[in-house]
């Protein structure tokens, strides 16, 4: 089913340190997750994925962890910029064919 | 990749009309699009599921009749908000995959506003 949204909560780092994300998602069938990055009035945007077969893979200054006992994912971003700054959500992807995403956190990153 | 847009991207209506929004896949042809809803400060939510050439499937506490989808074509899926009050006001976003298990390709949004 749906994870249900709340009100964000917020995420501060100093630019230059590495950002944890962390996301619950509600479905052990799920198997294939992705992260989204939303700036403010514009459409998310993919930062990256991973399939259930999967515990860790690694992008550009990103990292995503899946930790399926628990049904857990986090985001690592390492060396977080200003630019960074954001709402991030992860997605997981029911019945192989809709999206439903997680709460979300905001993401501050102080010069 | 896909490049979905949608228009308009910002309405402003009056409560009691209707608003259609359009949501065009430029480079793919989609027979299913899906339809989201946000509110300041929260998560997406799916409404519904757009199916080219058929009904669409609607979330559990969705409103059919008053969120009514058209998906015409493979490329043009269309929400109307039927007579809007200003608690439909929000960010709608529609998304495209191209593949059964690849990711979703959103749109810019449309920011509804009803007063």
């Amino acid at each position: 089913g749906e994870s249900v949204g709340l009100h964000l909560p917020t995420l501060s780092v100093q630019e230059g340190d590495n950002s944890i994300i962390n996301c619950a998602y509600s479905n052990s069938a799920s198997d294939y997750f992705i992260w989204y990055k939303q700036e403010s009035g514009k459409g998310p945007q993919f930062i990256i994925d991973i399939r259930s077969n999967m515990d860790k893979r690694q992008g550009q200054r990103v990292t995503v962890l899946l930790n399926k006992t628990v049904k857990h994912l986090s985001l690592q971003i390492a060396a977080t910029q200003p630019g960074d700054s954001a709402v991030y959500f992860c997605a997981e992807l029911y019945n192989f064919n809709k999206f439903y995403f997680g709460s979300g956190t905001k993401l501050n990153v102080k010069p | 990749g896909a490049v979905v847009s949608q228009h308009p991207s910002w309405v402003i209506c009056k409560s009691g009309t209707s608003v259609k929004i359009e949501c065009r896949s430029l480079d793919f042809q989609a027979t299913t699009m899906f339809w989201y809803r946000q509110f300041p400060k929260q998560s997406l939510m799916l409404m519904a599921t757009s199916n080219e050439g058929s009904k669409a499937t609607y979330e559990q506490g969705v409103e059919k009749d008053k969120f009514l989808i058209n998906h015409a074509s493979l490329t043009l899926s269309t929400l109307t908000v039927t007579s809007a009050h200003p608690e439909d006001s929000s960010f709608y976003i529609c998304s495209v995959r191209t593949g059964r298990n690849t990711e979703a390709f959103f749109g810019q949004g449309t920011r509804l506003t009803v007063v």
